[in-house]
């Protein structure tokens, strides 16, 4: 299993981006791939997902209407956009693949490298 | 404030044992599975243990958990000086429909 992702980002506030993850090793279609980041000097935050079951997103409620989970099954690649950045959203970012049952979201178990974006005027 | 409260840091000798506890409630560790991840500096992170206490392929048997009530507890024993890292606890909070991580604890191995 790998998760390869894009390289680093440098955007003005204001500005949006898109980090892509790419997949291989399994059948992507039948994870789910979740979006987790970390700023500087600090710990992980969840930012959302989206599940292999039902296509559902779920989004963590501060990031929510600036951020979109999406996936490309014929790349086997996920995308995380982020809009309207500030500086706050400087980080690097990961995506991971998830492990999931209909009764939910039990745990992380392939992690990408991760992108630097730094958000900055 | 995370949802989850670990200690910011532990310390130990190389060959002892030390064990990072991670508090939350009924509506996240309570009632839903904890799995623990560690980050090597400058790393991604990395699946230590999932479903409460299992170990994926790969990771040596010096690491366990366990977790009872609203608590859940990351032991290693054997303390080498690779383990250095940040330990994260993570799981689903229902009441705030979203995933939870800990604060992270840094493991020194003096």
């Amino acid at each position: 299993v790998q998760l390869v992702q894009s390289g680093a980002e440098v955007k003005k506030p204001g500005a949006s981006v898109k980090v892509s993850c790419r997949a291989s090793g399994y059948p992507f279609g039948t994870y789910g791939v979740t979006w987790v980041r970390q700023a500087p000097g600090q710990g992980l935050e969840w930012m959302g997902w989206i599940s292999a079951y039902n296509g559902k997103t779920d989004y963590a409620q501060k990031l929510q209407g600036r951020v979109t989970v999406t996936t490309d099954t014929s790349t086997s690649t996920a995308y995380l956009e982020l809009r309207s950045l500030r500086s706050d959203d400087t980080a690097v970012y990961y995506c991971a693949r998830m492990w999931e049952l209909p009764a939910g979201v039990n745990y992380f178990d392939s992690w990408g490298q991760g992108t630097l974006v730094t958000v900055s005027s | 404030q995370s949802v989850l409260t670990q200690p910011p840091s532990v310390s130990a000798a190389p060959g002892q044992k030390v064990s990072i506890s991670c508090s939350g409630s009924t509506s996240n560790i309570g009632n839903n599975f904890v799995s623990w991840y560690h980050q090597l500096p400058g790393t991604a992170p990395k699946l230590l243990i999932y479903d409460n206490t299992k170990r994926p392929s790969g990771i040596p048997d010096r690491f366990s958990a366990s977790k009872s009530g609203t608590s859940a507890t990351l032991g290693i024993t054997g303390l080498q000086t690779g383990d250095e890292a940040d330990y994260y606890c993570g799981t689903w909070d229902t009441s705030l429909s979203a995933w939870v991580f800990g604060g992270g604890t840094k493991l020194t191995v003096l």
